[in-house]
Order: structure tokens, then C-alpha cells, then sequence
């Protein structure tokens, strides 16, 4: 079990804004930036938000990432068919003293 | 383009060592600022960092995968290796190298490329 906490599933309608929460200690999240990843099926983690709230170039504006104390959100407005997916969050532990991923939270789009 | 490309063998025995190496191309893995990661998911699981190497060699790992662990640079060729030695069934996974960029004092870090992944199997 990961230390790092995600929902195992969200979901939403066409159009719809749904967040996807993130939680996490002192060691990880309330020290450190945290990053999300898009991962659909049967290919590679894809970078959608680093440092809280920053978009790689590419990545729609619909994207949207924020932190708070020991949490993180992504938030996913105008949602699409094409969103539904597997997304984890990463931040550095520092028990660790290298990245935790979040369980991953599967999206459905209904 | 940063690309990375996962190789090495689909189907490793039990107790024997698990051999993978990710080729880079696209830019050098002697450039500063980036540490060269091993990443494993376990079928239908999440993803777990086992470690990752600077060019200089220095490495950091996973304290549950440490004592079993071993990675190393090969800059003649621009590819970094990963050894898992001692492997059981729990080892079997999706293995993905990926680019680490830590910022200073860790002001920042994410995996910015991914190879597509290899998945080793353990099983006799």
C-alpha cells in the first residue's frame, strides 16, 4: 500500500469537471511538489502536471493541477471520452528519499 | 526528441538475475541535471520507483529493493542497466526506464521520458 493515497476510481459525464484527490504526510507532499501522470492502457506514464500546477508543453488547459498542506488535486474540466484512463500522482518522500506514485485512480467517463 | 527503449530477456527463472537496458537517444545521458530511473508496475497494479543513476555514478534505490539491486551507465553506448538478482514471482511486472529532472534542493523533480515498457515475467 502506497503512502501516498488516491481514490481507486472517479467518474463524470461528457462535459463534466471532476478532481481527483491525492493524499500524503509531511515527508512527501507537504515538503515536496507533486507531479501527475496519464497512463492509458498498455503504454507508458505520460507527464500531465509537474511542480502542483505546471502543464508540459501539449497538454490542454482543461488539465489543472493544486496542493494544499499534505494533498494535491487534479482537475480535469470539459471532460472528455478520451479521458478515461488510469492517473497516479508522484511526489519525493524523503523516508524514502527518492518519488512515491499514488495507487492510481481509474477514470470513467459515463 | 528524448526517446528511451527498453531490452533484455521476457522470461527470467526463479532465483536468478533479472538483466534489463534502456538505450537513449535523442540527447545525452551524460547531461547534467538527470538521473536515469528504473520504474516496475506489477500487472493491474501502480507504479513503484526501484532507482535511478546520475552519469557520474551515483545511484539511490528503493529501500525494499536495495540489497537486491544494481544499476550502472554505460556512456560509450548511452545506455544505463538494471540488475535485479534473487527474483521470485513477485518481481514480475512492467519495467520502465524513465528521465528524472530534479531541480536544486529538490524544488522540483518529474519523469519527463518513458521507455514503452518491457514486461518480464518470472517463472520456471
Amino acid at each position: 500500500q502506497s503512502v501516498v493515497t488516491q481514490p481507486p476510481s472517479a467518474s463524470g459525464t461528457p462535459g463534466q469537471r471532476v478532481t481527483i484527490s491525492c493524499s500524503g504526510s509531511s515527508s512527501n507532499i507537504g515538503s515536496h511538489t507533486v507531479n501527475w501522470y496519464q497512463q492509458l492502457p498498455g503504454t507508458a506514464p505520460k507527464l500531465l502536471i509537474y511542480s502542483n500546477s505546471q502543464r508540459p508543453s501539449g497538454v490542454p488547459e482543461r488539465f489543472s493541477g493544486s496542493k494544499s498542506g499534505t494533498s494535491a488535486s487534479l482537475a480535469i474540466s470539459g471532460l472528455q471520452s478520451e479521458d478515461e484512463t488510469d492517473y497516479y500522482c508522484a511526489a519525493w518522500d524523503d523516508s524514502l528519499n527518492g518519488p512515491v506514485f499514488g495507487g492510481g485512480t481509474k477514470l470513467t467517463v459515463l | 526528441q528524448v526517446q528511451l527503449q527498453e531490452s533484455g530477456p521476457g522470461l527470467v527463472k526463479p532465483s536468478q538475475t533479472l538483466s534489463l537496458t534502456c538505450t537513449v537517444s535523442g540527447g545525452s545521458i551524460s547531461s547534467g541535471g538527470y538521473y536515469w530511473s528504473w520504474i516496475r508496475q506489477h500487472p493491474g497494479k501502480g507504479l513503484e520507483w526501484i532507482g535511478y543513476i546520475h552519469y557520474s555514478g551515483s545511484t539511490y534505490y528503493n529501500p525494499s529493493l536495495k540489497s537486491r539491486v544494481t544499476t550502472s551507465v554505460d556512456m560509450s553506448k548511452n545506455q544505463f542497466s538494471l540488475k535485479l538478482n534473487s527474483v521470485t514471482a513477485a518481481d514480475t511486472a512492467v519495467y520502465y526506464c524513465a528521465r528524472l529532472l530534479t531541480g536544486e534542493l529538490l524544488s522540483f523533480f518529474y519523469f519527463d521520458y518513458w521507455g514503452q515498457g518491457t514486461l518480464v515475467t518470472v517463472s520456471s
